[in-house]
């Protein structure tokens, strides 16, 4: 069975603080590996990723994949309280790159 | 992005009724979509692959007669929640796949079955 474990569960941080959120996964036939923002509704796509080692940015975010280590992480820096938004971490499978998704990191940024 | 709407956006309704969801790409064409669940401070489980022109494939546990899933054309996937329970209710989303690997996820729908 695929599996995708997002740590850590939760995190509280003050604005302006960098944090760095984990994904790692076992899964078979791996195609890629996608960050998305949930906040009150659906979640908004962030980053795809398929390579190992190439650096996806996108503003304050950032991501990287490690296909060797099958973990991937997601970093914000001098975060706002904007950002507040469960993480989820996604990976793609198959032909039909089905989506299997970890049960997410909720970040709430304080003032 | 992409852009995948979703109506309704709410429902409620009456145990035993059936409710149809709808899943549009706005503004590209999406041979495959996908129907998610996700409960209360969880995370989005996969109920079904939508094709386009054949039958969708459910994940294990789905109940293809309850969930009924019709991908008529490219931008439209539609769900029917059939003799709704209380316990269907749930935060239905679906996304479309953009290219090979990424889905676009519409609203979502907030089902309440009274």
């Amino acid at each position: 069975e695929d599996k995708v474990v997002q740590s850590p569960l939760s995190l509280v941080v003050h604005e302006g603080d960098t944090v760095t959120l984990n994904c790692s996964y076992e899964v078979t036939n791996f195609r890629s590996l996608l960050w998305y923002k949930q906040e009150k509704k659906a979640p908004t796509f962030l980053f795809m990723l398929t390579s190992s080692g190439i650096e996806k940015k996108s503003g304050r975010l950032s991501s990287i994949l490690d296909k060797k280590e099958l973990f991937s992480i997601l970093n914000i820096t001098a975060t706002q309280t904007g950002d507040s938004a469960v993480y989820l971490c996604a990976v793609g499978t198959g032909t039909a790159s089905k989506l299997t998704f970890g049960t997410g990191t909720r970040l709430q940024v304080t003032l | 992005g992409a852009v995948v709407s979703q109506h309704p956006s709410r429902v409620i309704c009456k145990s035993g009724t059936s409710v149809k969801i709808e899943c549009r790409s706005l503004d590209f064409q999406a041979t495959t979509m996908f129907w998610y669940r996700q409960f209360p401070k969880q995370s989005l489980m996969l109920m079904a692959t939508s094709n386009e022109g054949s039958k969708a494939t459910y994940e294990q546990g789905v109940e293809k007669d309850k969930f009924l899933i019709n991908h008529a054309s490219l931008t439209l996937s539609t769900l029917t929640v059939t003799s709704a329970h209380p316990e269907d209710s749930s935060f239905y989303i679906c996304s479309a796949r953009w290219g090979k690997e990424t889905q676009y996820f519409g609203p979502g729908t907030r089902l309440l079955v009274l």
